[in-house]
């Protein structure tokens, strides 16, 4: 069955620190995968899709069939990083996201 | 203007009831979804309709019932709800026409069922 798995549930970093957050797929097809961000309180924003190969924020994101991995890394955190992240996959008409990884940077 | 606008932002009621929630979006979309994200933050997919014709529904209870009536909007109406309906309710839109294409969210319907 298709899925997305973020295996960690909190990640938590100092300023000035690199992060990584950690997204698998399983998907037999050519994926579609994206990075969701939700700041507290907020609705869910695009933040990286993986057509783009794009940096937003000091994000980026590298797609890695052989790993089935999608992981998103910032070399210095901000602590206006802090927020929920959502790996998802795309498919068919279908959209799924994995459980979701709270950031919290730390001064 | 909102891309996706759902109304109410909040919602308190009691158990038994039936309650509707209403989705909007202007971007001229063809698809829409419903996600129910619940208390820890778990974004699981609900529906999904593309052209006003209902292509996804992910095992929800048929109290939960979806209607589009028109592609621009997808209204969820919920009948006898119960304790464990209470969530955060995320409407999407999307436009499924070409590959990679991001989705919209509307602002949440938080739902606390007493």
């Amino acid at each position: 069955a298709q899925r997305v798995t973020q295996p960690e549930k909190l990640l938590s970093v100092f300023k000035g620190a690199p992060v990584e957050l950690k997204c698998n797929y399983s998907y037999s097809g050519s994926p579609e995968l994206f990075w969701y961000v939700q700041y507290s309180r907020q609705r869910l924003q695009l933040l990286l899709r993986h057509i783009s190969r794009e940096s937003i924020k000091g994000f980026t994101a590298d797609l890695n069939k052989g790993e089935t991995s999608f992981h998103l890394k910032k070399p210095f955190a901000q602590e206006e990083d802090s927020a929920m992240y959502y790996c998802a996959l795309g498919y068919g008409n279908k959209l799924v996201f994995g459980a979701g990884t709270i950031l919290r940077v730390k001064s | 203007d909102t891309a996706v606008s759902q109304t109410p932002k909040y919602l308190v009621t009691q158990m038994g009831n039936d309650k509707s929630i209403k989705c909007e979006q202007n971007l001229g979309h063809d698809t829409m979804y419903w996600y129910k994200q619940d208390s820890k933050k778990f974004l699981k997919i609900m529906f999904s309709y593309n052209n006003k014709e209902l292509i996804i529904n992910e095992t929800v209870p048929n109290r939960f019932s979806p209607k589009s009536p028109d592609k621009a909007h997808l209204n969820l109406h919920i009948n006898s709800l119960e304790l464990g309906d209470s969530a955060v309710y995320f409407c999407a839109s999307r436009l499924r026409g070409g590959m990679n294409t991001e989705a919209f969210f509307g602002q949440g319907t938080r739902l606390t069922v007493v």
